[in-house]
Parts: structure tokens; sequence; C-alpha cells
């Protein structure tokens, strides 16, 4: 079945530091990739998504790029800030049935930063 | 737009109690989830609903069972609750017809089983 391996956290960075969380898949076919992203008492809301191998998403300075020959979406960002605490979740899209895309998701790396 | 709102926004149920948990759209998707997030574990789909009159399992039913009332809201019950049900819960929701759907998330329900 589906399946999505994440960085193990907690991750602890100073503010301006950069961001490398990493996360493979294992999947049949071209799954679409996500990162998800949950701050604080929040549910989770989407970051940043890829549908096809070499597409780049971003959003808010984060970058992840879908790479099906190392079957990997790894998260970066160039100059963290405070406010990126949060946990942030890859997960994959495979539905079988039209209209019905099932999320996969890795377990989470919780995020802190530093001022 | 409110987005999915969830009830209650926490929960203490004894062991054997049963409760409902409630979740409304109002982005007229027509699929909704129910998850459910463990520590280590991320988050596991519980059930969901492709369309209005449908529902079907996920990776982990056992425990519970869903009601799609209406094309806005998907209902959660756990009939018996277990100190294993203790978790948060998020409802979610998506539209479909198009690639790559992102699904839209509650704020949560924090349920605590004694």
């Amino acid at each position: 079945g589906n399946s999505v391996t994440q960085m193990e956290g907690p991750v602890t960075l100073s503010e301006e530091a950069f961001l490398t969380i990493n996360c493979t898949y294992t999947a049949t076919g071209y799954p679409s990739l996500f990162w998800y992203v949950q701050y604080p008492g929040e549910g989770l809301q989407l970051l940043l998504k890829a549908t096809k191998a070499d597409d780049k998403g971003s959003n808010k300075g984060f970058e992840a790029t879908y790479r099906k020959e190392t079957t990997s979406f790894h998260l970066e960002k160039g100059s963290v800030q405070v406010s990126d605490s949060a946990v942030y979740f890859c997960a994959l899209s495979q539905g079988f049935n039209f209209g019905n895309e099932k999320l996969t998701f890795g377990t989470g790396t919780r995020l802190t930063i530093i001022p | 737009n409110a987005g999915v709102t969830q009830t209650p926004k926490f929960q203490v149920l004894k062991t054997g109690q049963s409760m409902t948990l409630q979740c409304a759209q109002d982005m007229n998707h027509n699929s909704m989830y129910w998850y459910r997030q463990d520590p280590g574990m991320g988050l596991r789909l519980i059930y969901y609903s492709a369309s209005e009159g449908t529902t079907d399992k996920g990776e982990v039913p056992n425990g519970y069972n869903v009601s799609r009332l209406n094309k806005r809201e998907f209902s959660l019950r756990l009939e018996s609750a277990a100190p294993s049900q203790t978790s948060v819960y998020f409802c979610a929701s998506s539209n479909t017809g198009l690639a790559a759907q992102v699904q839209y998330f509650g704020p949560g329900t924090r349920l605590t089983v004694l």
C-alpha cells in the first residue's frame, strides 16, 4: 500500500536558518504530493502541492520538488521565521475512484523556531 | 465563509458512553472525511463520504459509525467509547472533478475517554 516517511522531529532552528524537512513516499503510479501545516490549536491547512514529476510547489517562501527518481518531496525554506513554528505533514493522494482523493499522511515533523 | 466547522471542541467521556461528533462545511464540497490524529502516527482516515448518501470505511473504522446527513453535514458516532479512542478528531472536505483535490480541515475535537 501507499506510505509516507517523514524526517523525525522535533526540529529546533534559530530564526533566519535554512530549513529542510525530508519526505519520501511509496506508491504505485503517479501520486499527487502535498505538504500540510498545522499551527498550534488549529486544523491542517495546505501549504503547497505538486501533481507530477519535476513539479515544484511553493508558498510563503517554502518550496518542494516532486522527484520521482528518488520518490521524494523534501520541504525547504531559505530563512525561517518564528511564525513558521508548527507541525508539518507530508502527504500523498492516489484516489482509485473518480473524485475521491484519499490522503495518506506522514507522522508529522514539529518545527520550533527560536528568536 | 466559515469553511469546515466541528462541534464540540473538547469532550470527556467515560468508557462505554456514546457521543456524536458533528461536522459541517459551507463550500459545497461533495467529499467529506473523518480522521483521527495520535502522537507519532500522523492522521489516519476513519471514514469518508464521496458524495451525499454514500460512506466508506477508511484505515481505522472499528468502533465508529458515520452518517452523511446531507451535502453539508457528516457526523461521526462512537457507540461505546473506549480509552483507545482518546484522540484528536478532524473532519475535512474536498471538491470533486479536479485533479489533486485539496482537503480543507476543521479545527478538531479533542476527545478523552476515561
